[in-house]
């Protein structure tokens, strides 16, 4: 069975103090990782995909990479509107069936 | 941009209602998904479908159908409602061929109250 296990489950910043989300994953024959953004009451909104290993890819302030066992979203001097839960899936297998960790809540004090 | 909508925000019913969420996409993606999210538990995939018509069964579909009659859009029915199922509804959607076909889209989601 597939798991996704995200941390830590919640993280406070201090605006402009850089750190990394944690995705750790246990699937056979990932085909891709997956992350979003979900502010609260609102549909989860797509980042980022991750196909293979040593793979990066970068938006603003965000930077996720992917290793054969795990995957980071690195902040680099987050503001506040960077609050958020982010979300980390994967797909593996034949069908269309992503399963989701729980997800980071991120909060960024001013 | 990928647009998916959901018909309602935010619904009120009471136990033993029958209820239809229903969602619609317009970017003529061929892949479509119903999930619930509560909270410690994440989201949970209920049903998807693949193709109008084509429905499977999520990782916990018990208390819910389905129907796709239209490529666009994607209904969700309980068809008696109970208390449980109290969550936030999302719906998705991807398509099916191309480098991005599992790069799911999701909708504002309906937080669904059952009393």
């Amino acid at each position: 069975e597939d798991q996704v296990t995200q941390s830590p489950e919640a993280l406070r910043l201090q605006e402009g103090e850089s750190s990394s989300l944690n995705c750790s994953y246990t699937v056979s024959g990932l085909r891709g990782l997956f992350w979003y953004r979900q502010d609260p009451g609102k549909g989860p909104e797509f980042l980022f995909t991750l196909y293979s290993a040593g793979e990066e890819k970068e938006k603003e302030r965000l930077k996720a990479t992917l290793t054969k066992k795990e995957s980071f979203l690195h902040i680099t001097a987050p503001k506040p509107e960077d609050s958020a839960t982010y979300l980390c899936a994967v797909q593996a297998g034949s069908n269309y069936k992503l399963t989701f960790g729980k997800g980071t809540l991120l909060t960024v004090n001013p | 941009d990928v647009k998916v909508t959901q018909s309602s925000r935010y619904l009120v019913k009471r136990t033993g209602e029958k209820v239809f969420l229903e969602c619609v996409q317009d970017m003529d993606h061929e892949n479509m998904f119903w999930y619930r999210q509560d909270p410690g538990l994440g989201l949970r995939l209920i049903y998807f479908s693949y193709d109008v018509k084509m429905k499977e069964k999520g990782d916990i579909p018990e208390g819910y159908s389905v129907s796709r009659e239209k490529k666009e859009r994607f209904s969700l029915i309980l068809e008696s409602a109970s208390t449980n199922q109290t969550s936030m509804y999302l719906c998705a959607s991807s398509v099916t061929s191309g480098r991005e076909r599992y790069e799911q889209y999701f909708g504002p989601g309906t937080r669904l109250t059952v009393t």
